[in-house]
Parts: C-alpha cells; structure tokens; sequence
C-alpha cells in the first residue's frame, strides 16, 4: 500500500506563533493532498484539498489565511498554522492517494498544543 | 455526497463476528460506499469499498442490500485490535482526487 507520513507527530507551542506541518508521499508522487482537523471524542472535519502547483481550496468556513497551504510538490504539502491560539489545538491528519487508486490513505496525524 | 447513518457505538466478543450498519437512503446511482476505520490517535485506514455487489478482502466483507440504501461491513472474528472507529462514508468514485466527508462513525469495542 501507499505510505503517507507527518512531521512532526506531536508539538507543543506558544500562543501566538506559528507552527509547520508537513506531510509526504512516501512512495508515490500525489497531486492532490487533503488537510484534516480532529477536536477531541469527535469526527474528522476536511479543512481544504492542497494542489500541487496551485492554491488549495478551502472548506466553508476554513480561514485561509490562519492555515497556509504549500504543495510544492509532487510529494509534500505543508500546514502552517499561522498565529496559533489555544483553540487550535487539535489533531491534523493529511491523506493522499496514488493514481488509480479510489481510497486514501492516511498519515499518522500531528497533535498541536497551544499554550 | 449522499449522507449516512451510523450507530454512535457497539460492542462485540472476541473472536465474534462483527456487524456495522450503515444507512445510505439517499446515495445516487454513481455513488461508491467506502469503509475506513480510526484506530485511538491514528490517522484513518482504509477498509473495503463497493458499489452494489458485495466485497471481501483480507480485512473484512461488505454487504449492500439491493436498493443499495443500507449496507453492512462485516468483520470476521473481531479481535481486541479491531477496537476502532468506524466510518462509512458515500461518495462518487472520483479517482483519487475525490475527498471524503466523515460522519460521526460507529465506536466498536470488542471486549475478551
């Protein structure tokens, strides 16, 4: 199967700085890559779908100026959560998929802590 | 995407069959049902997909009904590494650009 991997898998920060997620195909190029937010004892909420080459598209409601998408190319696409708040603690999860393939697979996720 | 219903949680003996429901009352005539489970602090893993007939793999086996508006996924004999969340979700079979809508799932927790 294709591997999907996070850096890093957990950081701690203070409130108000700004804090870098990356996420890589390992074995496999992917020109689309999607962002993931999970709050605790609930459900993965889609943040915006990264495109490689281009600007990413953000869900309803996603500031796209708080959370910066990169995917320069065909194997990583950064997070970058800009200004970070004790609310935007949380667990990022990224998902790729390779060509011809119909399910995503997912990365470990990242564990953001504000303080 | 067509939207899903899914029990908020169930229990199951090891070594027991175990069987999440899903209902899809609305999903189109183009509309794919994919599992994936969410082991505690991990990222999602993909499980089974079809589209009317049922499938197996090595994982699990998933049975649609014939108007396709509730299917079940069916795990052999749980064991306790099977305790997860599981999401059944619904979407068109768009290559692998397609992103994916969870729902609330269903927390199984398979008990010795």
């Amino acid at each position: 199967g294709a591997v999907v991997s996070q850096h890093p898998s957990w950081v701690i920060c203070k409130s108000g700085t700004s804090v870098k997620i990356e996420c890589r195909s390992l074995d496999f190029q992917a020109t689309t890559m999607f962002w993931y937010r999970q709050f605790p004892k609930q459900s993965l909420m889609l943040m915006a779908t990264s495109n490689e080459g281009s600007k990413a598209t953000y869900e309803q409601g996603v500031e796209k100026d708080k959370f910066l998408i990169n995917h320069a190319s065909l194997t990583l696409s950064t997070l970058t959560v800009t200004s970070a708040h004790p609310e935007d603690s949380s667990f990022y999860i990224c998902s790729a998929s390779p060509a011809n393939y119909n399910e995503q697979f997912f990365g470990p996720g990242t564990r953001l802590t504000v303080l | 995407d067509a939207k899903t219903t899914q029990p908020p949680s169930m229990d199951c003996a090891e070594g027991r069959a175990a069987n999440l429901p899903c209902n899809h009352s609305t999903i189109s005539g183009n509309e794919y049902v994919y599992w994936y489970r969410q082991i505690h602090s991990q990222g999602p893993q993909y499980i089974i997909h079809g589209l009317k007939n049922n499938e197996t793999n090595e994982m699990a086996s998933l049975i649609i009904t014939e108007d396709r508006k509730s299917s079940t996924l069916i795990l052999p004999h749980a064991t306790l590494r099977d305790t997860a969340v599981y999401y059944c979700i619904v979407r068109l079979r768009s290559g692998n650009t397609g992103k994916l809508i969870f729902g609330q799932g269903t927390t199984l927790q398979v008990k010795p």
